[in-house]
C-alpha cells in the first residue's frame, strides 16, 4: 500500500457543480496535511492547510478524518479555472506526496 | 515580493554532460528542497537542507549532488545526466522550527531539463 494514495482521475465535472476527492494516508502518526494545486507544466502551489477541525476558504473546504486516515477537499460552484491537478501532502517530519487527482471542469 | 527563483527555466544538455541548476530564495527560510517531477507523477524528493545539514533521500542516485553555500542559494548538480533524468526539477523552501514538523512549502517555477 502506498503511503499516500489519491484517485488519479480525471474527474470531469460540469461548471457550477460540486466535486470532492479524498486522499488516504497510512501513517497514523502524521501531523500535518496540505492540499496543493498544480497547473499543467507549472509548480505546485499551496491551496490549503488541513486542520483537525476542518477549514474553509471561499468555495474550498478541507477536512481531516484521523480515524479513517484520510483528508478530503470539496470544491463548490466549480469554475473553469479550477481545472488542475490537486496533490495532497502528509507529513510527520517527512513529507509524503500523493500523485495527484486531475480535475477537468467543462463548460 | 519574497519568492523562490530558479534558473534556468529550461535546460537542454547532452547525455553524460554535467549540468547545474540553481535556486535562490528571498524568504529567509531555513529549509530548502530539491524535487524531481516527471509527467503525471508526484514530486519526488531528492534531498533537502535543514540549515546547513544535508539530508539525502535513500533512493536518490549518486549522480545527483547538491550544494548550499549560504541561506539563500542552493544548487543541484547532475554529474552525468541520463535520458531518464529528463524531468522538471523543483526547488522549494519552508520555515521549520525546533520540534515542529515540516511546514508548508513554497515552490520555485521549476527547471525543465531535456537530455539529448
Amino acid at each position: 500500500r502506498k503511503e499516500v494514495e489519491q484517485d488519479p482521475g480525471p474527474f470531469n465535472v460540469p461548471e457550477g457543480a460540486t466535486v470532492a476527492f479524498n486522499c488516504t494516508y497510512s501513517n497514523s502518526a502524521s501531523q500535518s496535511f496540505f492540499w496543493y494545486r498544480q497547473d499543467c507544466r507549472k509548480e505546485p502551489k499551496l491551496l490549503m492547510s488541513v486542520y483537525s477541525s476542518g477549514n474553509e476558504d471561499g468555495r474550498f473546504t478541507a477536512q481531516l478524518n484521523r480515524a479513517s486516515q484520510y483528508i478530503s477537499l470539496l470544491i463548490r460552484d466549480s469554475k473553469l479555472s479550477d481545472s488542475a491537478t490537486y496533490l495532497c501532502v502528509v507529513s510527520n517530519y517527512q513529507l509524503i506526496w500523493g500523485a495527484g487527482t486531475k480535475l477537468i471542469i467543462k463548460p | 515580493d519574497a519568492m523562490v527563483i530558479q534558473n534556468p527555466r529550461y535546460q537542454v544538455t547532452q547525455f553524460g554532460k554535467p549540468v547545474t541548476l540553481s535556486c535562490s530564495q528571498t524568504l529567509n527560510h531555513n529549509v530548502m528542497y530539491w524535487y524531481q517531477q516527471k509527467s503525471s507523477q508526484a514530486p519526488k524528493l531528492l534531498f533537502h537542507y535543514y540549515d546547513k545539514d544535508f539530508n539525502n533521500e535513500a533512493d536518490t542516485p549518486d549522480n545527483f549532488q547538491s550544494r548550499r553555500p549560504n541561506t539563500s542559494f542552493c544548487f543541484l548538480d547532475i554529474r552525468s545526466p541520463g535520458l531518464g533524468d529528463a524531468a522538471m526539477y523543483l526547488c522549494a523552501t519552508s520555515r521549520v522550527g525546533s520540534g515542529i514538523s515540516y511546514n508548508e512549502q513554497f515552490f520555485g517555477p521549476g527547471t525543465r531539463l531535456t537530455v539529448l
